[in-house]
């Protein structure tokens, strides 16, 4: 099976930059995306590691160690907005697999004034 | 920007009852899902579907599930005889043929609520 695991909440200031970490146990593996959800809204992707090392977009950035089995979301100059849930997630490892996702349970970050 | 929708946003229903939710994916893609997220807990895959039937199910899509993709826009899901259990925020997401890491774009959501 897979497995997730992540922080359930971080908090943090404006302005500040936090760093969201995920390890994963999967019998196969194809990568690490991560998704932000508000309160009562759709998650939505923010970023996707295929390949060890950083992706960044933005504020945000990626990092994967796949011989860790470990990633993190990295959440710079941090705003109000940023206050969501946050999900890492993997693709569900079928021989026909069509992408289906298996997150984590989620980590709640609150931004401070 | 195209945008993955979904009806109702609030269903109430009493226990047994059968509920459709209602999707519209994206027009060019291809692959669609439904997830469910019950309260505080994390997103749960259900099913899969791709070419006009199922790819995958999850343990949680038993035989009161079922999809169906009744013309070329609507995707929807069903449950037959809705259980307490059954109550959580229901999320349709679509992804194209090639997408970084199989992104997919999810609706805002059902939230269903069995009473």
């Amino acid at each position: 099976g897979q497995s997730l695991e992540q922080p359930s909440e971080v908090t943090a200031v404006e302005g500040a930059i936090v760093q969201i970490n995920c390890t994963y146990q999967t019998s196969g593996f194809y990568g690490l995306s991560w998704y932000q959800q508000h309160d009562g809204g759709a998650p939505t992707f923010l970023s996707y590691n295929g390949l060890d090392g950083l992706e960044e977009t933005g504020r945000f950035s990626s990092f994967l160690s796949r011989s860790d089995s470990y990633g993190y979301l990295l959440l710079q100059e941090l705003q109000m907005k940023d206050s969501a849930s946050y999900f890492c997630a993997v693709r569900q490892n079928y021989g026909g697999s069509q992408g289906n996702l298996i997150f984590g349970k989620g980590t709640k970050l609150s931004v401070k004034p | 920007e195209p945008e993955v929708t979904q009806t109702p946003s609030h269903q109430v229903t009493q226990m047994g009852q059968e509920v459709i939710l209602r999707c519209v994916p994206i027009s060019n893609h291809l692959y669609f899902y439904w997830y469910r997220q019950i309260l505080g807990q994390k997103v749960e895959f259900l099913v899969s579907f791709y070419n006009n039937e199922i790819s995958e199910k999850s343990e949680i899509f038993d035989d009161q599930f079922s999809v169906e993709r009744p013309d070329g826009s609507n995707f929807t899901l069903k449950i037959r005889s809705t259980k307490l259990e059954d109550s959580a925020m229901y999320f349709c997401a679509s992804r194209p043929r090639t997408s970084p890491g199989d992104t997919q774009y999810f609706g805002p959501g059902t939230r269903l609520t069995v009473l």
